[in-house]
């Protein structure tokens, strides 16, 4: 069973801080992807990182694939109100897996201004 | 261009009955995954499924769940003689192919058994 640790669960920041999710496993997935997901709705795809050590920047989003293709990070820089709701990794996997998302815990970000 | 449509986005069902659940993907996309998001979990995987055949149903409870995506019309989610335990937010999501590419979500239906 792959397994996607996600933290930390709860981040709550001051306006212009930086922060950093993290996401870990001790599975290989062929690629992980980043979604938010507001109350109520579905979760908007951020991002796919596909190849081991692979950056991908979004305005001020950083993601990080790592350079065994388990874990990821993303990183934003001078946190805004706007980035506030619940950010969730999901890894997809090879093998038997193949096809589905295995999904982090998530974690809740609270930007005060 | 339009994005995964589900629908009901709500569902009242008492116990017993039958909840049938829509999803019509992404324009161009034959790739279809079901998940749920229990109240207080992370979302799970339930089924995999490409046009009039199931890829992965790992993650499918052993009885009174089924799946199918025909040919023509959405996929559909079936819960016969649902359980207050089935009240949850179910939601698809779809590819235009399999391993590899990104998925993305519709909004989902709110189900709640009574």
């Amino acid at each position: 069973t792959q397994l996607l640790e996600q933290s930390p669960q709860f981040l709550s920041i001051q306006e212009g801080e930086n922060l950093t999710v993290y996401c870990n496993s001790s599975s290989v997935f062929s690629s992980l992807q980043w979604y938010r997901q507001e109350p109520g709705e579905g979760p908007v795809l951020l991002v796919t990182v596909v190849t081991g050590g692979e950056v991908k920047k979004l305005k001020r989003l950083t993601f990080q694939f790592g350079d065994a293709r388990k874990d990821s990070s993303l990183h934003i820089t001078a946190a805004q109100p706007g980035d506030t709701g619940l950010y969730l990794c999901a890894g997809q996997g090879g093998g038997t897996s193949y096809g589905k998302l295995t999904f982090g815990q998530g974690t809740i970000l609270t930007v005060h201004p | 261009n339009a994005g995964v449509m589900q629908n009901p986005r709500h569902l009242v069902r008492r116990r017993g009955q039958e909840a049938r659940l829509r999803c019509s993907p992404m324009k161009g996309h034959s790739h279809v995954y079901w998940y749920r998001q229990l109240p207080e979990e992370g979302l799970k995987f339930m089924v995999y499924l490409q046009k009039e055949n199931i890829i992965d149903e790992s993650g499918m409870p052993k009885e009174r769940f089924s799946a199918e995506f025909p040919k023509e019309g959405p996929s559909i989610l079936r819960i016969q003689q649902v359980v207050r335990g089935d009240s949850a937010a179910y939601f698809c999501a779809s590819s235009p192919a399999g391993q590899g590419t990104s998925q993305y979500f519709g909004p989902g239906t709110r189900l709640l058994v009574l």
